[in-house]
């Protein structure tokens, strides 16, 4: 079973920020938060992932909480592109044998003109 | 840099024969991935090898089902018998077996068995 909570949907309007929450309570201290995007047809895209601090790169920033039990995805300035279904997803890297993915449902983000 | 590569990207057969789906991983990449997606039961993992070696095939729906990993460069999915039910879209995604490495993914292969 997943260990996150997400909205199963999401309204944005175009160019402004979308803030996507997810839930993870029963996270571990070797467990890192990814985030992914799969737009119609297409294979999921890895978009970011954090363990404990916030991160930031070219496609969004990823807020994780003090305690590690939620975090929020940020897209700064969403496009209508930016449509898509989006996985947080907890996943063990402890050791040689990675963890596999364990998809939820995710979150329908609907960016609108 | 080429991405993970799937072949075919679509295949249409009947029930009874047998389906081979192909992937490439990226170079580099020592752990491989094959996952299915279906509306009813969302993305599932079928197996993943590390280092071509197959480490958890608890997915894998039933004995119709093998997958192997001859080399580093190449994976298949074969489905002998295959039945309706197995229409779907098969996901293969590749990483470097390191802590934090993100799963790169194909862009599938949906099949359809009539």
């Amino acid at each position: 079973d997943a260990k996150t909570t997400q909205p199963p949907s999401m309204d944005c309007a175009e160019g402004r920020a979308a803030n996507l929450p997810c839930n993870h309570s029963t996270i571990s201290g070797n467990e890192y938060v990814y985030w992914y995007r799969q737009i119609h047809s297409q294979g999921p895209q890895y978009i970011i992932h954090g363990l404990k601090n916030n991160e930031t790169n070219e496609m969004a920033s990823l807020i994780i909480t003090e305690d590690r039990k939620s975090s929020t995805l940020i897209l700064p300035h969403a496009t209508l592109r930016d449509t898509a279904v989006y996985y947080c997803i907890v996943r063990d890297n402890y050791g040689g044998s990675q963890g596999n993915l364990i998809f939820g449902k995710g979150t329908k983000l609907s960016v609108k003109p | 840099d080429a991405g993970v590569i799937q072949s075919p990207r679509h295949e249409v057969t009947e029930m009874g024969q047998e389906v081979t789906l192909r992937c490439k991983p990226i170079s580099g990449h020592n752990s491989l991935f094959w996952y299915r997606q279906t509306m009813m039961r969302g993305l599932e993992l079928l197996i993943y090898f590390n280092n071509n070696v197959p480490i958890d095939d608890s997915g894998m729906p039933e004995d119709r089902f093998s997958a192997k990993m001859p080399n580093a460069s190449f994976s298949t999915l074969k489905i002998q018998p295959s039945e309706p039910r197995d229409s779907a879209v098969y996901f293969c995604a590749s990483t470097r077996d390191r802590a934090g490495s993100p799963l790169h993914f194909g862009n599938g292969t949906r099949l359809t068995v009539t």
